[in-house]
C-alpha cells in the first residue's frame, strides 16, 4: 500500500514563504506530484519532481530527496490567491496499465491573511 | 492542450434515484479515465479506474454494483450512482491521462482533470 503525510493547515501572511513537507511510504514509485485545489474546483497540477532535487516554476518549487522519501512544496511571496488546498501525490509508473492513476495526500489548507 | 469536460457542473437528486456523470476527452482519445470522490474538507479519494472497452477495476471498498462505470467510447466514460442517497453527496471528478507519448517527455502533467461534479441528494 501506499500512504502519504502532510500537515493539515499552514496559516502565513502575504509576501512569506510557506513550505509544505509530504512524507510518502509506497511499494513502488514513480515521482511525487503537487496540486493546487480551491474551494470548489478541480485540482490543478503544479509541479513534478521525478527525481532528487529542486524543481522551481516561478513562485513555487518542490524539491524530492527519494532516499528519505520525503518531499516538500514551497510558496514564495504568498499572495491571497494562494490560499487553497495542497496536495501531494504519487501515480503509478508508466510502465503499468495503471499508469496515470493518482494517490494524495490528505492536503494542506494554506491561509493567506492579509 | 488536451482538455477533459465534465458534466454536470451540479445535480441535485431526491434520495432513491440515479444520477448520470459524464466525463469527456476533448481533443483526445483517453483509453483509461479515473473517478474520484472527494468529501468536504477532505482528499480525493480513486474510486475506480474506466477502461474504454472493458469493465471497470474499483477500489477496495467501493461498491460496484451503485457506482456504475461505462467506458462505451475513446473519448466518453459515465459515472452513475444508483439509488443514491443523502451520504453519497460529494464531488465527483473524472481524469484522464493524456495522449500517448507525453507521458515520458512530460510525467508529471499528464494527467487532465475534469472540472468536477458536486452532487447533493436531498
Amino acid at each position: 500500500g501506499q500512504s502519504l503525510e502532510q500537515p493539515s493547515e499552514v496559516t502565513a501572511v502575504e509576501g512569506a514563504i510557506v513550505q509544505i513537507n509530504c512524507t510518502y511510504q509506497t511499494s513502488g514509485f514513480y515521482g511525487l506530484s503537487w496540486y493546487q485545489q480551491h474551494d470548489g474546483g478541480a485540482p490543478t497540477f503544479l509541479s513534478y519532481n521525478g527525481l532528487d532535487g529542486l524543481e522551481e516554476t516561478g513562485r513555487f518549487s518542490s524539491f524530492l530527496s527519494r532516499s528519505d522519501s520525503y518531499g516538500y512544496l514551497l510558496l514564495q511571496e504568498l499572495q491571497m490567491k494562494d490560499s487553497a488546498s495542497y496536495f501531494c501525490a504519487v501515480r503509478d509508473p508508466p510502465s503499468s496499465d495503471s499508469w496515470g492513476k493518482l494517490q494524495f495526500g490528505a492536503g494542506t489548507q494554506v491561509v493567506v491573511t492579509p | 492542450g488536451a482538455v477533459v469536460s465534465q458534466h454536470p457542473s451540479r445535480v441535485i437528486c431526491k434520495s432513491g434515484t440515479s444520477v448520470k456523470i459524464e466525463c469527456r476527452s476533448l481533443d483526445f482519445q483517453a483509453t483509461t479515465m479515473f473517478w474520484y470522490r472527494q468529501f468536504p474538507k477532505q482528499s480525493l479519494m480513486l474510486m475506480a479506474t474506466s477502461n474504454e472497452g472493458s469493465k471497470a477495476t474499483y477500489e477496495q471498498g467501493v461498491e460496484k454494483d451503485k457506482f456504475l462505470i461505462n467506458h462505451a467510447s475513446l473519448t466518453l466514460s459515465t459515472l452513475t450512482v444508483t439509488s443514491a442517497h443523502p451520504e453519497d453527496s460529494s464531488f465527483y471528478i473524472c481524469s484522464a491521462r493524456g495522449p500517448t507519448g507525453q507521458g515520458i517527455r512530460a510525467p508529471g502533467n499528464t494527467i487532465y482533470f475534469g472540472e468536477g461534479s458536486w452532487l447533493t441528494v436531498v
